[in-house]
């Protein structure tokens, strides 16, 4: 089986700042695939980022970029110059390797402060 | 590119009732989910088919809960009878074959049981 956590309920940042959401999780497969995903008041689920575990480079999508530390499990999302339309929750999720269902965290509600 | 189809949106029930959730997912994707997003929570895989067969099924409630996929194109997610309890998002998304490929989530339908 695996678990994510997201120990942070609720961040607030102000625009343009940078911000990091804290993720860990934990799995025994040696094959997986890690992901987040933002979810605006519209309830649609869109990807933001994805690393694959067998990687040591981290991924990084325009102002979205990922601290991957497989040894600790870890998996932080950073959002640089942070803008009003980043509002959102945001889900860190791990794919045991082999296009399975994705097991998803509680979730973080990202607050930007104008 | 047209994105995964859901209906309805919106759906208000009384407990022991019916209900019935329809998805048609991206054109061409193979795999396709359902989820179950209870408020405040990350979505929870309920189940996943590859073209028209059962790849897991593993947390559905089979007791009430039931899922088709006729032709390996449009699914429908049944609930009866509903439970208090069953009030959530229920998210349907779609994917190519592979592994991480990225899943396209609907905008899921909103089911209130009363």
């Amino acid at each position: 089986a695996q678990t994510v956590t997201q120990s942070q309920p609720e961040m607030s940042v102000q625009e343009a700042e940078t911000v990091t959401l804290s993720c860990t999780y934990d799995t025994s497969e040696s094959d997986y695939y890690l992901f987040w995903y933002k979810q605006p008041p519209s309830r649609q689920m869109i990807l933001v980022i994805r690393q694959e575990a067998y990687k040591q480079q981290n991924a990084t999508e325009n102002r979205f970029s990922v601290n991957f530390q497989k040894a600790a499990k870890s998996f932080s999302l950073k959002i640089s110059d942070s803008q009003l339309g980043d509002a959102a929750m945001y889900f860190c999720a791990v794919e045991r390797g082999g296009a399975d269902g994705l097991t998803f965290g509680k979730g973080t509600h990202l607050i930007i402060q104008p | 590119e047209a994105g995964v189809a859901q209906s309805p949106r919106y759906k208000i029930i009384e407990k022991r009732q019916s209900v019935a959730f329809w998805c048609n997912p991206i054109s061409g994707h193979a795999t396709l989910y359902w989820y179950q997003q209870i408020l405040g929570q990350g979505p929870k895989l309920l189940i996943q088919f590859q073209n028209n067969g059962v790849v897991d099924d593993s947390q559905l409630p089979k007791d009430r809960f039931s899922a088709e996929r006729l032709k390996g194109v449009d699914s429908t997610l049944k609930i009866q009878p509903a439970k208090l309890e069953d009030s959530a998002v229920y998210l349907c998304a779609s994917s190519s074959t592979g592994a991480s490929a990225e899943a396209f989530f609907g905008q899921g339908t909103r089911l209130t049981v009363v």
